[in-house]
C-alpha cells in the first residue's frame, strides 16, 4: 500500500533559521510522483513542487530546496532563512493511479511556526 | 487569488437543511476533486470527476451528492448532514493525461461548513 509519513508534527523556529521538513514514502510502483503543498491559515493548499521517481536531481527555488533520495525513500524540504510568512502546515503527498484518474495520498502534515 | 473559486466561504446549516457547495475553474482542467479536511488532519479525498464523469467515490455517505454540470463547474449537494460532517471542504482541479499521475492539483480556498 502507498503511504506517506511526516514524522514531525510541529516545528518552531526563529526567523532566519534554516528548517528541514522530512517526508518518507512507501510505494510498490517503479514510476511515481511526489508533491509538496503549503496550507496557510487561510485554508487553500498551494502547490510547491512535483518530483518524479526517475529524476533524482535536487531542486532549488529561491529559499526553498528539495532533496529527493530514492535509496532512503525520502523527499525532504528545506527552507533557508525562514520568514514569518512561511508559517503554515506543509503536506507531502504521493500520487496513486486509479483507472483514468489519480488521487493524492497525503502525509499527516508538519505545522511550521516561524517566530519573529 | 486562487484560480479555483469556491462558494460560499462559510456555511452554517441545520441537520435537516439542504444546501450546495460550488466550485468553478477556468484553467481548462478536465479533472475535478472534492476533499474533506478536519482540523489538524490532512485532506481526505471524497470524489473525483474526470471528463465530467464520476471516476472515484471514496465510499462517501449518500448525504453528500456530487454533480459536475460542465467542465468548469463542480457542485456538492448536502442533505441531512451530521455534526461530524463539520469540516473544511476543498475543491481542486487538474489536467488529465492518460496514464500519468504527474499533474498537480490546484486547490480553492475551501468552504468552512458547520452543522448545528
Amino acid at each position: 500500500a502507498q503511504k506517506v509519513t511526516q514524522a514531525q508534527t510541529e516545528i518552531s523556529v526563529v526567523e532566519k533559521e534554516d528548517v528541514t521538513l522530512d517526508c518518507v514514502y512507501e510505494t510498490r510502483d517503479t514510476t511515481y510522483y511526489l508533491f509538496w503543498y503549503k496550507q496557510p491559515p487561510s485554508g487553500e493548499l498551494v502547490f510547491l513542487i512535483r518530483r518524479n521517481s526517475f529524476d533524482e536531481q535536487n531542486e532549488i527555488s529561491g529559499r526553498y530546496s528539495w532533496n529527493f533520495q530514492k535509496s532512503t525513500s525520502s523527499f525532504n524540504f528545506t527552507i533557508t532563512a525562514s520568514q514569518v510568512v512561511d508559517s503554515a502546515v506543509y503536506f507531502c503527498a504521493l500520487s496513486e493511479a486509479e483507472d483514468s484518474s489519480y488521487k493524492l495520498i497525503f502525509g499527516s502534515g508538519t505545522r511550521l511556526l516561524v517566530r519573529p | 487569488d486562487t484560480e479555483v473559486t469556491q462558494t460560499p466561504k462559510h456555511l452554517v446549516m441545520g441537520m435537516t437543511n439542504k444546501k450546495s457547495l460550488k466550485c468553478e475553474q477556468h484553467m481548462g482542467h478536465r479533472a475535478m476533486y472534492w476533499y474533506k479536511q478536519k482540523a489538524k488532519k490532512p485532506p481526505e479525498l471524497m470524489f473525483v470527476y474526470s471528463y465530467e464523469k464520476l471516476s472515484i467515490n471514496e465510499s462517501v455517505p449518500s448525504r453528500f451528492s456530487p454533480e459536475c454540470p460542465n467542465s468548469s463547474l463542480l457542485n456538492l449537494h448536502l442533505h441531512a448532514l451530521q455534526p461530524e460532517d463539520s469540516a473544511l471542504y476543498l475543491c481542486a482541479s487538474s489536467r488529465v493525461r492518460q496514464g500519468a499521475r504527474d499533474q498537480p492539483q490546484h486547490f480553492g480556498d475551501g468552504t468552512r461548513l458547520s452543522i448545528l
